[in-house]
């Protein structure tokens, strides 16, 4: 069975520009995680889903992120206008056991901006 | 403020050693989950144990929780050099956050 897929693996983007992270769940998982990793502030829950609506979207630290769940099998995350210290890992998570339920993580998407 | 902080920040043992990193939490909890994150990788789930458990096994691992203080154990036993990684705790509780985690080098 495949795990939580991410893409792209690896971004490098200028300032301003505007970036997409993608997410697809474990199949049959009703919750979604964006979590965040830096070595400054560890892991960051942005933002999480269930059955494709967004419950909590506090941890999202501007207006120029914004979260997307069209189906249950896709999620976007995008940033715009990106600025270096968005710079970070960004990983998608999803559960099946609910929100404090086992996470599985994908292997995330380093997002580098110049 | 974080849910989970782990304890020590590092961590360094040689093969065969045991390890041991601690998890305090701040608020009551459903449960408490382990993870381990190895250099460059998405984290993976080890173990989660229940509010009304005390203690729990998997393989090497050995998991504690003392709800009264607020705090878990994690215990690897007989340690290799596959588990260097950092490892992570997550309260399951309203607040959804991991600490800054555990990093842990066992030496050959």
């Amino acid at each position: 069975d495949a795990g939580v897929i991410q893409s792209p693996r690896h971004e490098v983007t200028e300032m301003g520009q505007e970036v997409t992270l993608r997410c697809k769940p474990i199949s049959g998982h009703d919750y979604l995680f964006w979590y965040r990793q830096t070595m400054m502030r560890g892991l960051e829950l942005l933002i999480y889903f269930n059955n494709n609506v967004p419950i909590d979207d506090s941890g999202m630290p501007e207006d120029r992120f914004s979260a997307k769940m069209p189906n249950a099998s896709f999620s976007t995350l995008k940033i715009q206008p990106s600025e270096p210290r968005d710079s970070a890992v960004y990983f998608c998570a999803s559960s099946l056991e609910g929100r404090t339920g086992e996470l599985f993580f994908g292997e995330g998407s380093r997002l580098t901006v110049l | 403020s974080q849910q989970g902080e782990e304890d020590p920040q590092a961590l360094s043992i040689q093969e065969g050693e045991n390890a041991t990193m601690n998890c305090s939490y701040k608020t009551s909890i459903n449960n408490l989950q382990w993870y381990r994150q190895n250099s460059g990788r998405g984290l993976v789930h080890l173990i989660l144990i229940r509010s009304n458990e005390r203690e729990k096994h998997s393989g090497r691992l050995r998991v504690t929780l003392d709800t009264s203080k607020k705090s878990s154990s994690l215990l690897i036993t007989a340690s290799r050099a596959a588990d260097t990684a950092s490892y992570f705790c997550r309260a399951g509780s309203y607040q959804l956050t991991f600490g800054k985690g555990t990093k842990l080098s066992v030496i050959p």
